[in-house]
This record gives structure tokens, C-alpha cells and sequence, in this order.
């Protein structure tokens, strides 16, 4: 199955500084989305992006299909930033979405 | 437009008792999708199906493990004699189409004792 791999698994920022997620994929994909998994455990959308660039507020995301990687930019960080950000994405033989091992992000005041 | 639900947030079961966990997708989704997360850990998926089909399970557990989605009603996760080693985050997503915008609820946080 497609393999994919997030970096860098750990990351601890001030806040106010600028960020960048990376997500690497193994093969072509349908659908890429991004979601922030706060510290509640709840997941939340951030980017349906299966190419592309896409902005919302301070974060904006873009994927290289043709190169096989995403790329979550975060922009002035704040704490509640906080948590664990996933990438997952779907390839052109299944519905299922597979998932990195997401990248846990620390923001300190 | 409600997102997609799932009950109980918090189940907690003895060993060898069975798990029941049910997810109602968001209105117009027919895919469901089941992932489950153990601590410290990221999701793993379990299962696809669209109404009252099964189209991938290759993420189930060969034992105690089933998933429906009927006609009516939500989709049902069925844990049976369930063991220390099932207690995880269980979340369910739907989507519009296979490759459509997935989300998710909320999840179930199963413990077992």
C-alpha cells in the first residue's frame, strides 16, 4: 500500500514563529487533506488539497502531486496551534485514507 | 448540517464483554470509514463501507472484530470479548464520495478493565 511520511515527528516553537509541516507520499494520490488533532483528541479539517495551493487565515498548504510531497505552512504560531498535525491521503486504488504518523507540534508562550 | 456522530464518547467494558460503537455520517455521505488510534500513536484504518456494503476491510482484525452499515441507522463498530489490548480511540469518518473531503467524529474512547 502507499506509504506515507511526515516531518519532522516533533517540533517546539516560540510563539510567533513561522512553521513549515512536510508529508511524503509513495505514489499518486486522489485526495490529500491535513488535520490538526488538538489536545482534546478532537481532529479538525484543516486542508482538503489533493493539489494545489490553499490559504485560510495563517496556515496555507500546497501539494506537488506530480512530486509526491505536501507541505503545511504556519505562519505566526500560537499556542493553541498545539498538538499533532496529520497528513492523509488516498491513492487511485482504494476509498481508504492512509495516514502519516503526523508531526506533534509545541508552542511555548 | 450536523457532522458526523458517534456514541458513546467514553465506553468502558470488562474484559470479555462485547463493545458496541455507532457512527451517524453527515447527511448526503454514504462512505463511512473506521480508524482506530492507540495512545501515542496515529490512525490506523479499519474498515470502508457504504450502505450495507463492506468495500475494504483489510484493516480489521480477523477476530471479534465486525462492522455494518445498514440501510437505516448509523454504522456499527462490534467489539466481541474484547481484551486490555482494544482500549484506543475509535473514530469514524464519512465522505460524499470515495474521494471527496472525509471528516470525522469526535470518536469513542474505549477502555477496557
Amino acid at each position: 500500500g502507499i506509504q506515507v511520511e511526515q516531518s519532522p515527528p516533533d517540533l517546539i516553537l516560540q510563539e510567533g514563529a513561522n512553521s513549515t509541516l512536510r508529508c511524503n507520499f509513495s505514489d499518486s494520490v486522489n485526495n490529500l487533506q491535513w488535520f490538526h488533532q488538538n489536545p482534546w483528541g478532537q481532529l479538525i479539517n484543516l486542508f482538503y488539497i489533493p493539489s494545489g495551493t490553499k490559504q485560510n487565515g495563517r496556515l496555507s498548504a500546497t501539494t506537488v502531486a506530480t512530486e509526491r510531497y505536501s507541505l503545511l505552512y504556519i505562519s505566526s504560531s500560537q499556542t493553541t496551534d498545539s498538538g499533532v498535525y496529520f497528513c492523509a491521503v488516498v491513492d487511485t486504488n482504494a476509498g481508504k485514507s492512509t495516514f502519516g504518523d503526523g508531526t506533534t507540534l509545541t508552542v511555548k508562550p | 448540517n450536523a457532522g458526523v456522530m458517534q456514541n458513546p464518547r467514553h465506553l468502558v467494558r470488562r474484559r470479555g464483554q462485547e463493545a458496541r460503537l455507532r457512527c451517524s455520517p453527515m447527511k448526503g455521505h454514504s462512505h463511512v470509514y473506521w480508524y482506530r488510534q492507540l495512545p501515542e500513536e496515529g490512525l490506523k484504518f479499519m474498515v470502508y463501507l457504504q450502505k450495507e456494503n463492506i468495500i475494504d476491510e483489510s484493516g480489521m482484525p480477523k477476530e471479534r472484530f465486525s462492522a455494518e452499515f445498514p440501510k437505516e441507522g448509523p454504522s456499527i463498530l462490534r467489539i466481541q470479548q474484547v481484551v486490555r489490548g482494544d482500549s484506543a480511540a475509535y473514530f469514524c469518518a464519512s465522505s460524499r464520495t470515495s474521494t471527496a473531503e472525509a471528516f470525522f467524529g469526535q470518536g469513542t474512547r474505549l477502555t477496557v478493565v
